[in-house]
């Protein structure tokens, strides 16, 4: 099983709608949970940080964290053509002592459609 | 405040020479992790440097390496090139501590001919 693993798309979603991307990860003493988005080209930039289950909105971006179910989601709500991108699941694993090393998803490209 | 800097951002380099990539951290940051980054394999961890000393290490050969200074920046060597090697390298700045948040540079992107 791999440690952090996601959809790799692409999602389509039209202008306006809600974009729902999923990630489950396999460490369960992972204490915080990252999405960054990445554009073609372009290097990744994080966009939310969670680290309690339940929801965190940041404007139009909701993350959620279930720790029991070990899933991690990004809701993005009107949807943007400039949100097309892929979006990068990345959860802390513990290594010599500390958790220093991020371990990424593949990503998830995300196509919003006009 | 400052990003963090890579440089160079391209660069072209021949089989079985070296390379070696600079990255500046966000000021206050101690640590810096860099990645290699391709359509195939995703993004992949090289290793973290914190303080100076290598804290975390990736499944790479030891052609790969890098060192941090004293000012925290930090630099990735990559000897006798292959072909393979061509990639986005990435570093990432963090304070070093939980939650490990990380941010990353603009990236070098390395081909190799």
């Amino acid at each position: 099983q791999k440690e952090v693993e996601q959809n790799s798309g692409p999602l389509s979603v039209p202008e306006g709608a809600i974009a729902s991307l999923n990630c489950t990860y396999s460490d369960r003493v992972s204490q915080s949970f990252f999405w960054y988005r990445q554009y073609s080209g372009k290097s990744p930039e994080l966009i939310m940080s969670i680290y309690s289950n339940g929801d965190k909105e940041d404007g139009r971006f909701t993350a959620q964290l279930n720790k029991a179910s070990q899933y991690v989601s990004l809701l993005i709500r009107d949807s943007q053509p400039s949100d097309s991108a892929t979006y990068l699941c990345a959860v802390p694993v513990i290594g010599t002592g500390t958790a220093s090393k991020l371990t990424f998803g593949t990503g998830t490209r995300l196509q919003v459609m006009l | 405040k400052a990003g963090v800097t890579q440089t160079p951002r391209y660069l072209i380099k021949t089989r079985g020479q070296q390379v070696t990539l600079s990255c500046s951290p966000i000021s206050g940051h101690r640590s810096v992790s860099w990645y290699q980054q391709t359509p195939g394999q995703g993004l992949q961890f090289l290793f973290e440097y914190f303080s100076e000393t290598q804290r975390n290490k990736g499944n790479f050969p030891g052609r790969f390496s890098g060192r941090q200074f004293s000012n925290s920046r930090s630099e990735m060597n990559v000897s006798t090139l292959e072909l393979g090697d061509s990639a986005l390298y990435l570093c990432a700045s963090s304070l070093g501590d939980y939650p490990y948040e990380q941010y990353f540079g603009p990236g070098t992107r390395l081909t190799v001919t």
